[in-house]
């Protein structure tokens, strides 16, 4: 089975720095999801990489997935209190029909 | 902007008591799955559906559980006999098709509390 691990597990960073969180998987990434979560509520998408070397962004986020297909990392640039929360990577099987998630990251940024 | 929605956000139910919840999938999308999370513990896939038959399913997924799509819009979870450690919030997803290579968008989630 696929076994996510993200680090770190939990961050504090001061507002307007910028901060990077990774997810390794022990498998080939056939589709790697970021969800952000806020304590007791659903998961938000942002994003979805399918291909080696593909980078995506939606305002200060940028999201990764390495050339092989085993890592993805999530950059936040000059964090703002609504950036904190949980951010959880989750990967597809090769089916496409289950997602498979990380422990999460939680952020908090210090005004 | 289309979303998942669930009810109820809250269910308390007596152990060994009948759950069901309950789902209303984006309504273009074609698969619906189910996760869920455990106080402080990772969020874990539980079955998906799609055109009309279970897809895939977890060992979590054991006889206790059943999902339905009863008419053109819900998704619904069954527990037949809910246990304590059955106690989880519970997401419900929907995708346009398979998540590999397709977005999957999660409602708000029910908290179930078995006592």
């Amino acid at each position: 089975s696929q076994e996510l691990e993200q680090s770190p597990q939990s961050l504090i960073v001061q507002e307007g720095k910028n901060l990077t969180i990774n997810c390794t998987s022990s498998k080939t990434l056939y589709g790697l999801y970021w969800y952000k979560q806020k304590y007791g509520e659903g998961l938000i998408f942002l994003m979805m990489l399918q291909k080696g070397g593909e980078e995506k962004s939606h305002e200060k986020i940028t999201a990764k997935l390495d050339e092989k297909k085993q890592q993805s990392s999530l950059h936040i640039t000059a964090s703002q209190p609504s950036h904190a929360g949980i951010y959880l990577c989750g990967a597809a099987n090769n089916a496409g029909n289950m997602l498979t998630f990380g422990g999460g990251t939680r952020l908090m940024v210090k005004p | 902007e289309p979303e998942v929605t669930q009810t109820p956000s809250h269910q308390v139910t007596q152990m060994g008591q009948e759950v069901i919840l309950r789902c209303v999938p984006i309504s273009n999308h074609l698969y619906f799955y189910w996760y869920r999370q455990i106080l402080g513990q990772k969020v874990e896939f539980l079955v998906s559906f799609y055109n009309n038959e279970i897809s895939e399913k977890s060992e979590i997924f054991d006889d206790q559980f059943s999902v339905e799509r009863p008419d053109g819009s819900n998704f619904t979870l069954k527990i037949r006999s809910t246990k304590l450690e059955d106690s989880a919030m519970y997401f419900c997803a929907s995708s346009g098709l398979a998540a590999i290579s397709y977005e999957q968008y999660f409602g708000p989630g029910t908290r179930l509390t078995v006592t």
